[in-house]
């Protein structure tokens, strides 16, 4: 299986803050990657497909980049809706695989 | 739009099956992937595996051969049937679709997840 590795494991930053999340995998992926967030008690939502394609409605703040084994994920300005979970997902490779997730909350 | 939602029994017995239905509404079942997806209380994702609309599977080798996904094209329905289930298998259990046509595999939507518990 690959293995996706994501750091930090746990983030606090202040509301405004750049805020990036790192998700390296065990072997080259392509940029068959997707980054998601998750609210307490709810599904996953997908906000960034193909390492860098941004979900339909999804704000332009998210973004993502990278290719091969590392990837970025980056919100430009953080908000307190942006409170949550994230996780990355490779689709290189069955099975598909998740990160360990990243839990942000605001300083 | 699509929406998902899964539906069973919410405690399973060890050594006993587990099974889970999701009912897509406002869509099609053609032409996509229809996973699930599971979440130990706590922890990670873990993908259980997927049906393609023509009744190909796929399931996670770490689930050995206790995964069967199954399709329903008339009543717009995919299941998870799960077998000697252990504590290990408690988690949510999420579908969501994976639209792959586009050439991109992404979990684009997402039942809002059900708790199974593994007791006796």
């Amino acid at each position: 299986d690959i293995q996706m590795t994501q750091s930090p494991s746990s983030l606090s930053a202040s509301v405004g803050d750049r805020v990036t999340i790192t998700c390296q995998a065990s072997q080259d992926i392509n940029n068959y990657l997707n980054w998601y967030q998750q609210k307490p008690g709810k599904a996953p939502k997908l906000l960034i497909y193909g390492a860098s394609n941004l979900e339909t409605g999804v704000p332009s703040r998210f973004s993502g980049s990278g290719s091969g084994t590392d990837f970025t994920f980056t919100i430009s300005s953080l908000q307190p809706e942006d409170i949550a979970t994230y996780y990355c997902q490779q689709y290189e490779k069955l099975p598909y695989t998740f990160g360990q997730g990243t839990n942000l909350d605001i300083k | 739009q699509v929406q998902l939602q899964e539906s069973g029994p919410g405690l399973v017995k060890p050594s006993e099956t587990l099974s889970l239905t999701c009912t897509i509404s406002g869509g099609s079942i053609s032409s996509y992937y229809w996973n699930w997806i599971r979440q130990p209380p706590g922890k990670g994702l873990e993908w259980i595996g997927y049906i393609f609309y023509s009744g190909n599977t796929k399931h996670n080798p770490s689930l050995k051969s206790r995964v069967t996904i199954s399709l329903d094209t008339s009543k717009n329905q995919f299941s998870l049937k799960l077998g000697s289930v252990t504590a290990a298998d408690t988690a949510v259990y999420y579908c969501a679709r994976d639209d792959g046509t586009s050439g991109n595999n992404a979990f684009d939507i997402w039942g809002q997840g059900t708790m199974v518990t593994v007791s006796s």
